[in-house]
């Protein structure tokens, strides 16, 4: 069964960093994309970054280029991002999804809130 | 950057009736599309991909249709389950992969 399991989320203040993590269960992770998406609360769906098998292609949103981070160990089974100069419209749900067997993403992790406020 | 746009962004219709959301893309997207259903408080599910391919556990009430630009996704007879937000994404090799700004469904 796939799971993805983020963590590090937390209030973090203005221009701060904050590193989240999401570990992969359940499939064979070096053959992946792997995505994160995030959600202020009551908005809608935003995609942030996607990070190719061996994490030699990373593209990312205008929005957060720069600023945000992604990465990957194969070996750990584990995605990361590192987000730097936060700002309050950083403040969202943070979901790692992948796309396994499917064109499109079709596993999520349950998220992580990360707050930015003074 | 390719812009997802969705409509309505809200509706409310019965147990029972035939509903449709829109999703138009500003270029070309071939069938790249997918559709997820977000229900309150939960982690959206895919419904949809290629445009028109019902994922596998998806109830058949759900389609879609298009290619191109203009997409649809019909619930043919809508169930108090259905309701939910739901968001087409464009998932072909340029990125971003852009969601739309959602549709949200209530039960009348």
């Amino acid at each position: 069964e796939v799971q993805l399991v983020e963590s590090g989320g937390g209030l973090v203040q203005p221009g701060g960093s904050l590193r989240l993590s999401c570990a992969a269960s359940g499939f064979t992770f070096s053959r992946y994309w792997m995505h994160w998406v995030r959600q202020a609360p009551g908005k809608g769906l935003v995609w942030v970054s996607r990070i190719n098998p061996d994490g030699s292609i990373i593209q990312y949103a205008d929005s957060v280029k720069g600023r945000l981070t992604v990465s990957r160990d194969n070996a750990k089974y584990m995605l990361y991002l590192q987000m730097t100069s936060l700002r309050a419209e950083d403040t969202a749900v943070y979901y790692c999804a992948t796309s396994v067997g499917c064109p499109a993403v079709n596993y999520w992790g349950q998220g992580t809130l990360v707050t930015v406020s003074s | 950057d390719i812009q997802m746009t969705q409509s309505p962004s809200s509706l409310s219709a019965s147990v029972g009736d035939r509903v449709t959301i829109s999703c138009r893309a500003s270029q070309d997207i071939s069938n790249y599309l997918a559709w997820y259903q977000q229900k309150p408080g939960k982690v959206p599910t895919l419904l949809i991909h290629a445009a028109s391919t019902l994922q596998s556990g998806v109830p058949s009430r759900f389609s879609g249709s298009g290619s191109g630009t203009d997409f649809t996704l019909t619930i043919s007879s809508l169930q108090p389950e259905d309701v939910a937000t739901y968001y087409c994404q464009k998932y072909n090799s340029d990125p971003p992969e852009t969601f739309g700004g959602g549709t949200k469904v209530e039960i009348k």
